[in-house]
């Protein structure tokens, strides 16, 4: 089952605009990850946020996380053709190895 | 350094059929984890190695089983396919030192259709 779901489950915005997506869990976690999908490929890992953090940037990305809410947002500013994929976020347990539970993802559109 | 690879990229196999999918992990990465994923279930934890040990198991049934190698290359094996394992199976290695979680590097994974 999945730990938790994840908002807007697809998103449609021009070229240039910025995408925000949601994520919520429900168990305590290690850290959230958030990772990119295009058409059916791998995934590729775009962040990872953990527990004790509430921010975080990379490029064109910024994660946040609420443990209080048990909840984390992806912000792509500036957005291109290119990031249309799917994302989901990913929990990492507090206890046990390194398995990964994912959310239903958000399929981002992103019209030129 | 080089991807996660998997082999084969697609495969279709019969009902009652085995098949036998592989992973090569990048290298220095002692841990490798397989995901299933379809439309309905999304992405599902199968299990995860490190150093040759099954070290989590998600909740699947006996007819998935894996193992690695002792040079962190791993396998993953269904027996008596069912149409619903029709899937993407997706093969991740991550570094890990210690019990710190890190990312995981996906491979493309390995298209399983089940006629």
């Amino acid at each position: 089952s999945q730990q938790g779901e994840e908002d807007p489950q697809a998103l449609s915005i021009q070229e240039g605009e910025n995408a925000t997506m949601n994520c919520s869990y429900k168990t305590s976690i290690n850290n959230l990850q958030w990772y990119r999908q295009n058409s059916g490929r791998g995934l590729v890992h775009l962040i990872l946020i953990r527990s004790n953090e509430r921010e975080k940037h990379s490029g064109r990305l910024r994660v946040t996380l609420d443990t209080s809410k048990k909840s984390s947002s992806l912000l792509i500013t500036a957005s291109r053709a290119a990031d249309t994929a799917s994302y989901f976020c990913a929990t990492g347990a507090i206890q046990g190895a390194q398995k990964l539970v994912f959310g239903q993802g958000t399929r981002l559109t992103i019209n030129p | 350094k080089a991807g996660v690879t998997q082999t084969p990229r697609y495969l279709i196999k019969t009902r009652g059929q085995q098949v036998t999918l592989s992973c090569s992990p990048i290298s220095g990465h002692r841990s490798v984890s397989w995901y299933q994923q379809t439309p309905g279930q999304g992405l599902q934890f199968l299990f995860e190695y490190f150093s040759e040990t099954q070290r989590n198991k998600g909740n699947f049934p006996g007819r998935f089983s894996g193992r690695q190698f002792s040079n962190s290359r791993s396998e993953m094996n269904v027996s008596t396919l069912e149409l619903g394992d029709s899937a993407l199976y997706l093969c991740a290695s991550s570094p890990q030192t210690g019990f710190s979680y890190n990312e995981q590097f996906f491979g493309p994974g390995t298209r399983l259709t089940v006629l």
